[in-house]
C-alpha cells in the first residue's frame, strides 16, 4: 500500500523568510506523480506544484520549489519570501496513473509578521 | 470557466434526517471524488467514480452513498444522519491524464445536532 507521511504537524516562518516543508512517500511503483496542495483557512484546495518521478529535474512555480529525491522517497516543499498569504494547511499527495490518490496528514503553516 | 461546485457549504440538520450533498464539475472530467475531513485537517477517502455508472467505496468506512447518473453530477446522500457524521466533505475530479491534479470544490460543512 502507497503512503504519505508529513513529520511536520505545524510550522511556523516570518514573512519574507524561506521554509521547507517535508514529506516522504513509500510506494514500488516506478513511475508516479507527486503534488503539494495549499488549503488556505476556510478557503477551497488548490494545486501548488507537481512533480512527475521520471523526471530528475526539480518543479518549480514562481516562489515555491521542490527537493525530490526519489532514491530516499523524499519530495519537500520549500517557499521562498514567505508572504502572509502563504498561511495554510499544506498536502502532500501522490498519484498512480492519474488515479488512487494518496494525501499525506498536513503541515499547519502560519506566517508570522 | 471551468469549476467544482458544492451545495450547501453549510448545514445544520437534526439526527435521523435524510441529506444529499450536491457536487457538480464543468470540466468534464470522468473521475470524481468524496473526501470527509476531520477535525485535525487529514482527508479521508470515502467514495470515488472513475465515470457514469460507476462507484467505489473508499478507505474510509462511511454510512453515506453515492451516485453517478450523469459526468458532471457525484451526489452524496446520507439516509439517517447522526452526531458522527458531523464534518467538512469536500468533493474534488481529475482529468483523464496520469499528471492531471485533482481539483477541489468549496467543500460542505456538515452539522448533526
Amino acid at each position: 500500500a502507497q503512503t504519505v507521511t508529513q513529520s511536520q504537524p505545524e510550522m511556523s516562518v516570518q514573512e519574507a523568510e524561506t521554509v521547507t516543508l517535508s514529506c516522504t512517500y513509500d510506494t514500488s511503483e516506478s513511475n508516479y506523480y507527486l503534488f503539494w496542495y495549499k488549503q488556505p483557512p476556510s478557503r477551497q484546495m488548490i494545486l501548488v506544484i507537481r512533480q512527475e518521478a521520471y523526471k530528475q529535474q526539480n518543479a518549480t512555480e514562481n516562489r515555491f520549489s521542490v527537493n525530490f529525491q526519489k532514491a530516499a522517497k523524499s519530495f519537500s516543499l520549500k517557499i521562498s519570501d514567505s508572504q502572509l498569504g502563504d498561511t495554510a494547511m499544506y498536502f502532500c499527495a501522490f498519484s498512480v496513473y492519474g488515479q488512487n490518490f494518496v494525501f499525506g496528514p498536513g503541515t499547519r503553516l502560519s506566517v508570522l509578521p | 470557466e471551468a469549476d467544482i461546485y458544492q451545495t450547501p457549504r453549510y448545514l445544520v440538520i437534526g439526527t435521523g434526517k435524510k441529506i444529499t450533498l450536491e457536487c457538480s464539475q464543468t470540466m468534464g472530467h470522468d473521475k470524481m471524488y468524496w473526501y470527509q475531513q476531520d477535525p485535525g485537517m487529514e482527508l479521508h477517502l470515502i467514495h470515488y467514480s472513475y465515470g457514469v455508472n460507476s462507484t467505489e467505496k473508499g478507505d474510509l468506512s462511511s454510512e453515506s452513498t453515492v451516485s453517478r447518473i450523469r459526468t458532471e453530477h457525484f451526489p452524496l446522500t446520507l439516509e439517517s444522519a447522526r452526531p458522527s457524521h458531523t464534518s467538512q466533505y469536500l468533493c474534488a475530479s481529475s482529468g483523464p491524464s496520469s499528471y492531471n491534479e485533482q481539483f477541489f470544490g468549496p467543500g460542505t460543512r456538515l452539522t448533526v445536532l
